[in-house]
């Protein structure tokens, strides 16, 4: 089984509708993180946790929410999707500033 | 701040060519210093980094990075680049200071000639 899992891996949905993607990890992580790629953008950060209790904005949190279930679980809501958010999206977890992240094998959107 | 730029989104190379991807960065404080690959339909996975120490950084597959500090740079290199080395690199930097996060640089895309 993967270290990071994401669910769904892909997802086709409309404008305004609400959508939640999950991450779960077995790494034992405190740091969770989820990023957006976009061709030629590279990864942005969207939102990190480095505890339950700790939820931090990254660089372009507008339109997200997310949600520290537990150590292991993070999960990303858009509350009314719009087709901009057209992505691929990454869970990952790391150790510390120091440590790599490890990935999850990503969530494909599509707002139609 | 941080940020990491990354010369050339598309390299081309033929097989058994030097691979060279370029990566600057920009840290007010030490910076730890992340590559990383991706293939097609598959998530991130780590070649190489650099936190302390030797500044020659040998990582997987072959693929290895100096950081050098007077030039901001950390360069990826391969002597001889293999058709299975065609996929998509990320830079990144980080650091202890803040509750940091990882900077990403917006990708190269490697692509091998026979």
């Amino acid at each position: 089984d993967a270290d990071v899992t994401q669910t769904p891996r892909n997802r086709i949905t409309k404008t305004g509708k609400r959508i939640m993607l999950e991450c779960s990890q077995t790494k034992g992580h405190d740091r969770m993180y989820w990023y957006r790629q976009d061709p030629g953008l590279g990864l942005q950060l969207i939102y990190y946790s480095f505890d339950v209790k700790d939820i931090n904005k990254g660089e372009i949190s507008d339109g997200y929410s997310v949600s520290r279930q537990a150590q292991a679980k993070f999960s990303l809501s858009l509350e009314s999707a719009i087709p901009n958010q057209t992505a691929l999206y990454f869970c990952a977890t790391s150790s510390g500033a120091s440590g790599e992240l490890f990935f999850g094998e990503g969530s494909r959107l599509t707002v139609l | 701040a941080q940020s990491v730029t990354q010369l050339g989104s598309h390299v081309s190379v033929s097989e058994g060519a030097l691979v060279l991807l370029r990566c600057n960065y920009s840290s007010s404080v030490p910076p730890y210093l992340f590559w990383y690959v991706q293939y097609p339909n598959q998530g991130l996975q780590l070649l190489l980094k650099y936190t302390t120490g030797a500044t020659l950084v040998k990582g997987i597959n072959g693929f290895e990075a100096e950081f050098k500090k007077s030039e901001t740079s950390f360069h990826l290199t391969k002597p001889s680049a293999h058709m299975s080395d065609a996929a998509e690199y990320f830079c990144a930097v980080s650091s202890d200071s803040g509750t940091y996060k990882y900077i990403f640089g917006t990708g190269t895309r490697l692509k091998v000639l026979a």
